[in-house]
C-alpha cells in the first residue's frame, strides 16, 4: 500500500530576519520541554529548555515561550543565520523518566 | 568530553534476520534512551534504561528489545526484521536520576535499512 509520511511544515525566512517556530504539545500533564536541532545525517542537538513553572526562558539568539493553558510552545531565533538552516524538533515529558514525545518537526530553511 | 557514540552507523539486513545496535553514553550518564525516527512517523520512544534496568518502555512490539550493562553502555536488538524497520535509531544519554533531570544527548544514529 501507499505509505504516508509526515508533511513536515516548512518555514523559509531571509537571512537576518527573525524566526518563530511553533510546537502544539498533546499532554497537558507534560511539565518539562526541550527544543532540539537536527541537521541532516546528524542527531538531534540541544537548544533550549523550560519547565512547566516558567512562561519564557532566553538563551543565546534563542528564546522560548510556553502557554500551558493552550498547549503551546514557541521557539523564536534572532538574526537568523543560514546555519540555522535544519529541522526543529519540540519534545514533551511527563514523567519521571526520560520519555520524551517528539514534535512531527518544522523545516527552517534561511535564504542568504 | 565524548559525545554519545553509536556504532554501526550503517547497516543493511535482509527480512527475518536480527540486528544489535550498540550506544555508549557520555561518561558519568546513568540513562540511556533509544528512539526510532522514520519518515512516516518521526521520532518515536522505543525505551529507556537507567542502571541496567528498563525504567520506561514505548509502544513497539516484544521484536524491539534492549539492556544496559554495569558501564551504562547499552545496546539494542530487533529480532525477525520486517521491511518497516528500516529506520534510523538513535540513542540518547542523560544523567538520569528519579525525575525528568534534563537534556537528552544523542548520538549520530544507526541507520538500518532492510532489504
Amino acid at each position: 500500500g501507499e505509505s504516508v509520511g509526515l508533511h513536515l511544515p516548512t518555514l523559509s525566512v531571509q537571512e537576518g530576519d527573525n524566526s518563530i517556530i511553533n510546537c502544539a504539545y498533546s499532554n497537558s500533564a507534560s511539565d518539562y520541554f526541550i527544543w532540539y536541532k537536527q541537521e541532516s545525517g546528524k542527531g538531534p542537538q540541544f537548544i533550549i529548555d523550560i519547565r512547566s513553572n516558567m512562561d519564557k526562558r532566553q538563551g543565546q539568539r534563542v528564546t522560548v515561550l510556553l502557554n500551558k493553558t493552550v498547549k503551546h510552545l514557541s521557539l523564536q531565533i534572532a538574526a537568523t543565520q543560514p546555519g540555522d538552516s535544519a529541522v526543529y524538533f519540540c519534545a514533551e515529558n511527563s514523567n519521571t523518566g526520560n520519555q520524551f514525545y517528539f514534535g512531527t518537526g518544522t523545516s527552517l530553511t534561511v535564504i542568504p | 568530553k565524548a559525545g554519545v557514540t553509536q556504532t554501526p552507523r550503517y547497516l543493511i539486513k535482509t527480512r527475518g534476520q536480527q540486528v544489535t545496535l550498540s550506544c555508549s553514553p557520555i561518561s558519568g550518564h546513568r540513562s540511556v534512551s533509544w528512539y526510532q525516527q522514520t519518515p512516516g512517523q518521526g521520532l518515536q520512544f522505543l525505551f529507556e534504561y537507567f542502571s541496567e534496568t528498563q525504567r520506561n518502555k514505548g509502544n513497539f512490539p516484544g521484536r524491539f528489545s534492549g539492556r544496559q550493562f554495569s558501564n551504562s553502555r547499552s545496546e539494542m536488538n530487533v529480532s525477525t526484521l520486517e521491511l518497516g524497520d528500516s529506520a534510523l535509531y538513535l540513542c540518547a544519554s542523560s544523567l538520569g536520576g528519579g525525575l525528568n533531570t534534563g537534556e537528552l544527548f544523542f548520538g549520530e544514529g544507526s541507520r538500518l535499512t532492510v532489504l
